[in-house]
C-alpha cells in the first residue's frame, strides 16, 4: 500500500520549459490537491479535486494546469516554467474535501533557472 | 480573510523540557484544525484533529488543545525524536480548503 506516490523527486528546468509532476494514489480517494511549499510562506493550495472530471484553483493558480481524467491520478503541469515557480510540491489526497488528515507525498522539489 | 499564525518560528528545548506551540487563527466557520508534523525532506503527517472548542487530543508526549481563537500543541517531556516541524491548518467550513501557518521548527537537544 504505497499511499500517495510522487514523482519525480527533484527536477531542474530552465525558464520557459514545460513538464508534469505525476501524482497517485492507491487509497480509491476522491479528494486531491496540490500544495506549494516556500520558505516562511507556509503550504499554499495551487489546485484541487473533488473527483474525477472535476478541478477547481486554489490560492495560486496561475502558471499551473490539472486534469484529472481517473480517481488515481492527479498530474500537475507547469505551462512555461518561470524561476518564481522554484518551490517544493506537494500532492495530498482524502476520502473527501472534508476528509481528516489529508495523506500527503513526499513532495517534488523544483528548481527554474 | 482566512489566516493561521503560529509562534514561535523556532524553539529549541532540552530533552525533557516542556513547552508549547502556539497557532493563532481567524476564519469564517471552523469545520476543524489539523496538526501535523513535518520531517525534512518529506511531506506532512498528520496528527490531530479538533473541531470545537475546549476539545482535546493526545498522542504520546503531545497534546492538542482548541479554543475559539487558537490552538496549543504541549509537549511533554520531549525528546529528541520530536525534533521537526509542527504545521497548524484551518479548515473552513464553507470552502473546505485546508489554510496552513508557516510552522514552528522544534528542536530537542540530548
Amino acid at each position: 500500500n504505497a499511499g500517495v506516490t510522487q514523482t519525480p523527486k527533484f527536477q531542474v528546468l530552465k525558464t520557459g520549459q514545460s513538464m508534469t509532476l505525476q501524482c497517485a494514489q492507491d487509497m480509491n480517494h476522491e479528494y486531491m490537491s496540490w500544495y506549494r511549499q516556500d520558505p516562511g510562506m507556509g503550504l499554499r493550495l495551487i489546485h484541487y479535486s473533488v473527483g474525477a472530471g472535476i478541478t477547481d484553483q486554489g490560492e495560486v493558480p496561475n502558471g499551473y494546469n490539472v486534469s484529472r481524467s481517473t480517481t488515481e491520478d492527479f498530474p500537475l503541469r507547469l505551462l512555461s516554467a518561470a524561476p518564481s515557480q522554484t518551490s517544493v510540491y506537494f500532492c495530498a489526497s482524502s476520502y473527501s474535501y472534508q476528509g481528516d488528515g489529508y495523506t500527503f507525498g513526499s513532495g517534488t522539489r523544483l528548481t527554474v533557472v | 480573510e482566512d489566516q493561521v499564525t503560529q509562534s514561535p518560528e523556532a524553539l529549541r528545548l532540552q530533552e525533557g523540557e516542556s513547552s508549547s506551540l502556539n497557532c493563532s487563527y481567524t476564519v469564517s466557520g471552523l469545520r476543524g484544525l489539523f496538526w501535523y508534523r513535518q520531517d525534512p525532506g518529506k511531506g506532512p503527517e498528520f496528527l490531530f484533529t479538533l473541531y470545537s472548542a475546549g476539545e482535546e487530543k493526545e498522542k504520546e508526549r503531545l497534546k492538542a488543545t482548541l479554543t475559539k481563537k487558537e490552538s496549543f500543541l504541549h509537549i511533554t517531556a520531549p525528546k529528541p525524536e520530536d525534533s521537526a516541524t509542527y504545521l497548524c491548518a484551518v479548515q473552513a467550513s464553507n470552502t473546505g480548503k485546508l489554510i496552513f501557518g508557516q510552522g514552528t521548527t522544534l528542536q530537542v537537544k540530548p
